[in-house]
Order: structure tokens, then C-alpha cells, then sequence
């Protein structure tokens, strides 16, 4: 059974601060690594996608994968209120081309 | 550009009508997929089509109905539906060969 796992928060970080989110999933097969940003009444975003081990950064984003542990993360630096979201983690699987989405993560980051 | 467009952007639908979604892209992507995403859940597979065939039915019932007519167009045909049917309808696409999908602004359905 594919799982991928997220706190759902909510998170609360002080605008200016580094949120940290976090996913872990349960498919060793898993090759392809998805982070979405979804508002509130609003359809997912794509933010971030990693495919290798490592760290990956985009402006304010970093996405953080490790393979061996099944773990892949998002840092925002300089959060700001705007940042304020649901995030979800995504991932395909080996020969599949459909993602399977955690539950989400809820951000606020506070003026 | 990475739009997906999505019509109706609102749906009222008596359990006895039909209606369609419909969802196009023009960037030459050839993998178009169905969710439906709940409220406070993510969204969860429907169909895939690739290359304008489907790949994947996730044993949607067949209330819901997709169609391929070309590579930039993917409709979604509703007919009898229940109220437990109401949710964001979401439309996203995919370049062959890669995996990140991009997600239409989705048709909001209320079934009454």
C-alpha cells in the first residue's frame, strides 16, 4: 500500500522565520517527489519537484529529499503571510504516472 | 506558460441532470488527468489519458464519464449523480516524459 504521510499541522511560524514541512512515504519504489501549494477555495500549485537525493533550492524554497530514510521536506525562508497555505506532498511511484498526495500540511505564518 | 483552463467554474446539478466539465491546455501536453478533491482532503485520482487514450480508471463509477476528443481537450460527462458527489472537480496536464502535473483552477460541483 502506497502511503505518504504529512503533519497536518496547523504549523505557525512569525513572518520572517524558516518554516520546516516534512513527509515521509512508504514506497521505497518512489522516484519522483512533488510539493504543491494550495490556498484556500484554490486549486494546488506546483512549487517544487525533486527527483535526486540531496537539497534542491528555488528563490525562498529548498526542497530536501533522502531516499534512504523516505523522507523529503520544504523550507521557506523569509516566510511572509502570503506563505499561509495548505502544502501538499506528493510522490510517483516506479512505472506509475499518477501522484499520490499526503493529507497536507496547514501553514500561518503570523504578521 | 503552464495554464490549464477549466469550464464551469461553478456547477448546481439535480441528481436527474446531465452535464459536462470541460478542461483544455494548449502546451502540447500529452497526459491530462481527473481528481476530485473533498473538503480538508487531497485530491484523489479519476482518470489518466495519454496520448488521448485512457490509462487509468480508478474504479470511478460510471456516473462519471471521460472523453478524449483531441490532445488539448478532456471532458467530463456527469449523469445521475448523488449529493456525496459534490466537491472541487480538479483538471491537471503533463508533458510527455515528465512527471509534474499542472493543475487547472478546477469546477466547484454542488449536486442537490
Amino acid at each position: 500500500q502506497k502511503e505518504v504521510e504529512q503533519n497536518s499541522g496547523p504549523l505557525s511560524v512569525p513572518e520572517g522565520a524558516i518554516a520546516s514541512l516534512n513527509c515521509t512515504y512508504s514506497d521505497r519504489g518512489s522516484q519522483s517527489f512533488f510539493w504543491y501549494r494550495q490556498y484556500s477555495g484554490k486549486s494546488p500549485e506546483l512549487i517544487m519537484f525533486i527527483y535526486s537525493n540531496g537539497d534542491k533550492e528555488d528563490g525562498r524554497f529548498t526542497a530536501q529529499l533522502n531516499k534512504a530514510s523516505q523522507y523529503v521536506s520544504l523550507l521557506i525562508r523569509d516566510s511572509q503571510p502570503s506563505d499561509s497555505a495548505t502544502y501538499l506532498c506528493a510522490v510517483i511511484t516506479t512505472g506509475a504516472n499518477n501522484l499520490f498526495f499526503g493529507t497536507g500540511t496547514r501553514l500561518t505564518v503570523i504578521p | 506558460d503552464t495554464e490549464v483552463t477549466q469550464t464551469p467554474k461553478h456547477l448546481v446539478m439535480g441528481m436527474t441532470n446531465k452535464k459536462s466539465l470541460k478542461c483544455e491546455q494548449h502546451m502540447g501536453h500529452r497526459a491530462m488527468y481527473w481528481y476530485k478533491q473533498k473538503a480538508k482532503k487531497p485530491p484523489e485520482l479519476m482518470f489518466v489519458y495519454s496520448y488521448e487514450k485512457l490509462s487509468i480508471n480508478e474504479s470511478v463509477p460510471s456516473r462519471f464519464s471521460p472523453e478524449c476528443p483531441n490532445s488539448s481537450l478532456l471532458n467530463l460527462h456527469l449523469h445521475a449523480l448523488q449529493p456525496e458527489d459534490s466537491a472541487l472537480y480538479l483538471c491537471a496536464s503533463s508533458q510527455a516524459g515528465r512527471y509534474e502535473q499542472y493543475f487547472g483552477p478546477g469546477t466547484r460541483l454542488t449536486v442537490t
